[in-house]
């Protein structure tokens, strides 16, 4: 049962190009979005948030843009850094205070330099 | 900075044995999760904890996994009857309120069951 999916397993990107990162979620009751990323050997790392009522938010580098009727969120990071090459999870939740989050499998991004 | 820690890093344990995965969260943190990522599969969450008792959890917790804050700076996932299917990164979690964007997480132990 894949709630939220991304479909890249991996993606290579060139220094100070933009990565693009896909996730696609199934449940319509999910109203609330994540991004964390993961070096290894570390725990996630919370990245940025969307909730429902918005369908962009930005910080610094990094952008979620979120299409509600595609139920579907990207993340976007200009200019990409090799510092940005770790696994991104994608998580949503119907509850914006949510505890209970679904995550996604994970994209692995290499920024190459 | 404040960080989540966790101990052991990596534990090794026979099939049917009780594990106990410790967690230090930050401290003036009030909200407490454990989530476990299976090698090759997605983070999946498990249990939240607050206010010494569990909030929420998912259906992977089942009787067989217990959480417990024993003192004022522990929180601990005891699994009693450790299954091979429990071969996991099991990663603590903490916040100061509620909601995964202000969530911390630790390093993870390494569980594997032999």
């Amino acid at each position: 049962d894949q709630q939220v999916k991304q479909n890249s397993p991996s993606l290579s990107v060139q220094e100070g190009r933009i990565s693009i990162l896909n996730c696609d979620y199934t449940n319509s009751m999910f109203d609330y979005f994540l991004w964390y990323k993961k070096y290894p050997a570390e725990g996630p790392t919370f990245l940025i948030s969307i909730s429902s009522i918005k369908d962009k938010n930005e910080d610094g580098r990094f952008t979620v843009f979120l299409n509600k009727s595609a139920k579907h969120l990207s993340l976007h990071i200009v200019p990409s850094q090799p510092g940005d090459s770790a696994v991104y999870f994608c998580a949503a939740s119907d509850d914006n205070y949510g505890q209970n989050f679904v995550f996604g499998p994970g994209t692995r991004l290499s920024v190459l330099p | 900075e404040p960080e989540v820690t966790q101990t052991p890093s990596h534990q090794v344990t026979q099939m049917g044995q009780e594990v106990i995965l410790r967690c230090v969260p930050i401290s003036n943190h009030l909200y407490f999760y454990w989530y476990r990522q299976i090698l090759g599969q997605k983070v999946e969450f498990l249990v939240s904890f607050y206010n010494n008792e569990i909030s929420e959890k998912s259906e992977i917790f089942d009787d067989q996994f217990s959480v417990e804050r024993p003192d004022g700076s522990n929180f601990t996932l005891k699994i009693r009857s450790t299954k091979l299917e429990d071969s996991a990164m099991y990663f603590c979690a903490s916040s100061e309120h509620r909601g995964g964007d202000t969530q911390y997480f630790g390093p993870g132990t390494r569980l594997t069951v032999l």
